[in-house]
Order: C-alpha cells, then sequence, then structure tokens
C-alpha cells in the first residue's frame, strides 16, 4: 500500500510564526503536491514538485514556499503565518497517470 | 486552462438507492484522465474510480461505476446500493496526460440516509 504521511494532524501557531508542514511518502513516486482544503472551495493547488529540488507554482502560492531535499519528503513552509492560512492542507504524491494518493492531512489553525 | 466543475454541492439519498454525481470538465486536449477520490468524515481522501480518456468503455470497480461522455465532457459518478459507508465528500479530477498537475472539482457532499 502506498503510504503518504503528514507530520502532524493537527496544529495551532501564532501569527507570525514560521511554520513547517511535512510529508513524507514511501512509494518512490516522483511527483509530490500540496493542496489547501476549505469549504466551498474544494482542493486548491499550492505547490508541486516533479523531482527533487524541482517545484513549480500552483494556483495559490502566495505566502507559501516548499522544500525537496529528498524524493521522498515534501516539505510546506509558511514564511510568516497569518490567520487566512488557517486551513485543511493536503499534501500527495503520484506516479502520475495512476492519480495521486493523499496524506491524512494536517489541519492548521492560525491564532 | 484545465477546469473541472462539480454542480452539486449537496445531495442525499436513502441507503440501497441510486446515486449519481455530476462533473463536467474543459480541456481543448484529447489525451488526459479522469478520477473520483472520496474524503469520508474527517478521514483520508482515496481514490474511488480512475478513466483513461482514450478508452470508450466506462470503468467500473463493485458498486461504482461513471458515465463517460468524452464529446459532452461529462464524467459522472454513479453508486449503486448506496450505503452508510458512503457518506463523504467526492471530488472530481482531472490530470493531462502531458502535464503533472492534478485539478479538482470543488466537491459534493453526498449525505446516505438510513
Amino acid at each position: 500500500d502506498v503510504k503518504v504521511t503528514q507530520s502532524s494532524r493537527y496544529l495551532v501557531k501564532r501569527t507570525g510564526e514560521k511554520v513547517f508542514l511535512e510529508c513524507v511518502q514511501d512509494m518512490d513516486h516522483e511527483n509530490m503536491f500540496w493542496y489547501r482544503q476549505d469549504p466551498g472551495l474544494g482542493l486548491r493547488l499550492i505547490y508541486f514538485s516533479y523531482d527533487v529540488k524541482m517545484k513549480e507554482k500552483g494556483d495559490i502560492p502566495e505566502g507559501y514556499s516548499v522544500s525537496r531535499e529528498k524524493k521522498e519528503r515534501f516539505s510546506l513552509i509558511l514564511e510568516s503565518a497569518s490567520t487566512n492560512q488557517t486551513s485543511m492542507y493536503l499534501c500527495a504524491s503520484s506516479a502520475r497517470l495512476l492519480g495521486a494518493f493523499f496524506g491524512q492531512g494536517t489541519r492548521l489553525t492560525v491564532v | 486552462a484545465q477546469t473541472v466543475t462539480q454542480s452539486q454541492p449537496e445531495m442525499s439519498v436513502q441507503e440501497a438507492e441510486t446515486v449519481t454525481l455530476s462533473c463536467t470538465y474543459d480541456t481543448s486536449e484529447n489525451n488526459y484522465y479522469l478520477f473520483w477520490y472520496k474524503q469520508p468524515p474527517s478521514r483520508q481522501m482515496i481514490l474511488v474510480i480512475r478513466q483513461e480518456a482514450y478508452k470508450q468503455q466506462n470503468a467500473t470497480e463493485n458498486r461504482f461505476s461513471v458515465n463517460f461522455q468524452k464529446a459532452a465532457k461529462s464524467f459522472s459518478l454513479k453508486i449503486s446500493d448506496s450505503q452508510l459507508g458512503d457518506t463523504a465528500m467526492y471530488f472530481c479530477a482531472f490530470l493531462l496526460n502531458r502535464d503533472d498537475k492534478i485539478i479538482f472539482g470543488k466537491g459534493t457532499r453526498l449525505h446516505i440516509l438510513p
């Protein structure tokens, strides 16, 4: 079974803090994604990576950055957390045409 | 740019009934893949079914089947003999063959009523 693991299920951070969300996959997938999920808006792509050290902006990259130093790990970084970044964050990996496999999600609250 | 539209934000059906969730998409390309994902309450998103655009035959997975109408750019999901465990958010998704980004619709919240 493909396993995608996100480091935290729930996270509470203060405004202005630097926040790291970690994601690890164990299937040697080349592609990894970070999505943000909000009610009524579905899943919106923040960033994706198609190889180590390679990244591409998605639809809503503002306020976020990413890091992929190793194939199995993809980190999402909130440089200075703001309350409008309170959301559910989903990490996924894919072997291209097979579709995406998701982690359990991280519910981030910024206070 | 590719878009995915799910026109039903929320639906409710009685247990054991059949329900169809709608999805339309927009693309000028010919080679792509379509997916339905299920996200149960407070649980992980999982892949339900996958359709390759070049295949005319509709995909099926047990009680789940799709009605893929390529010319109409329509990709609906049919759930037969619905069960309480089918209660979830369902997302339709699209992937171009030449690309890596998976584009999702806004989802349909499905309630199966006892």
